[in-house]
């Protein structure tokens, strides 16, 4: 029973242009809700997150949007860019920190130059 | 920033042998470790939370007595895959919170991709 669906398995973008992933989530009790991105042969590193308690939050060129209603939120990236190229998990909690983080299968974003 | 070493990140193995995988927080103490495991094309999936000093907390449906855990310092968890077979093969993750870098932010290691022959 996937908890966190990201149902793209990929993305590709031209550079400049926006990306929008989605991460659909069924667990009403999840409260916290982060980005995580990864490359090749890398861990995956902490992006951004949002709290249930708010519906936005943006850091630099990377914007998390939370739908309570709809239990689904989106990263937008803006402008991308090449570098931004990997693979991007959704995860989710319910206690309000990060254990016992609940992952998405990840979409595999290509930003082309 | 934090940082999570993990070793070996390649290794292979007959089948029926046991694997050491070491995870170290390099310049912060971790009292929680959490050790993942990702099948191709699945989610990264939570099979333990490494408690220094104290029993593993096992997720549901992984096996204790064959993915054995060991936290005997703030700074270092292994998991030994025991009687390893093919079906063990998968990438396995760890990961730990540095405290100063704040509650909700998890680091990750690199993984540790193991191939049962």
């Amino acid at each position: 029973d996937q908890q966190v669906k990201q149902n793209s398995p990929s993305l590709s973008v031209q550079e400049g242009r926006i990306s929008i992933l989605n991460c659909d989530y069924t667990n009403s009790m999840f409260d916290y809700f982060l980005w995580y991105k990864k490359y090749p042969a890398e861990g995956p590193t902490f992006l951004i997150s949002i709290s249930s308690i708010k519906d936005k939050n943006e850091d630099g060129r990377f914007t998390v949007f939370l739908n309570k209603s709809a239990k689904h939120l989106s990263l937008h990236i803006v402008p991308s860019q090449p570098g931004d190229s990997a693979v991007y998990f959704c995860a989710a909690n319910t206690q309000g920190g990060s254990e016992k983080l609940v992952f998405g299968k990840g979409t595999k974003l290509t930003v082309n130059p | 920033g934090a940082v999570v070493s993990q070793h070996p990140s390649r290794v292979i193995c007959k089948s029926g042998t046991s694997v050491k995988i070491e995870c170290r927080s390099l310049d912060f103490q971790a009292t929680t470790m959490f050790w993942y495991r990702q099948f191709p094309k699945q989610s990264l999936m939570l099979m333990a939370t490494s408690n220094e000093g104290s029993k593993a907390t096992y997720e549901q449906g992984v096996e204790k007595d064959k993915f054995l855990i060991n936290h005997a310092s703030l700074t270092l968890s292994t998991l030994t895959v025991t009687s390893a077979h093919p079906e063990d093969s998968s990438f396995y993750i760890c990961s730990a919170r540095d405290a100063g870098a704040g509650a909700n932010v998890l680091t990750f290691g690199a993984g540790s991709r193991l191939t049962v022959l």
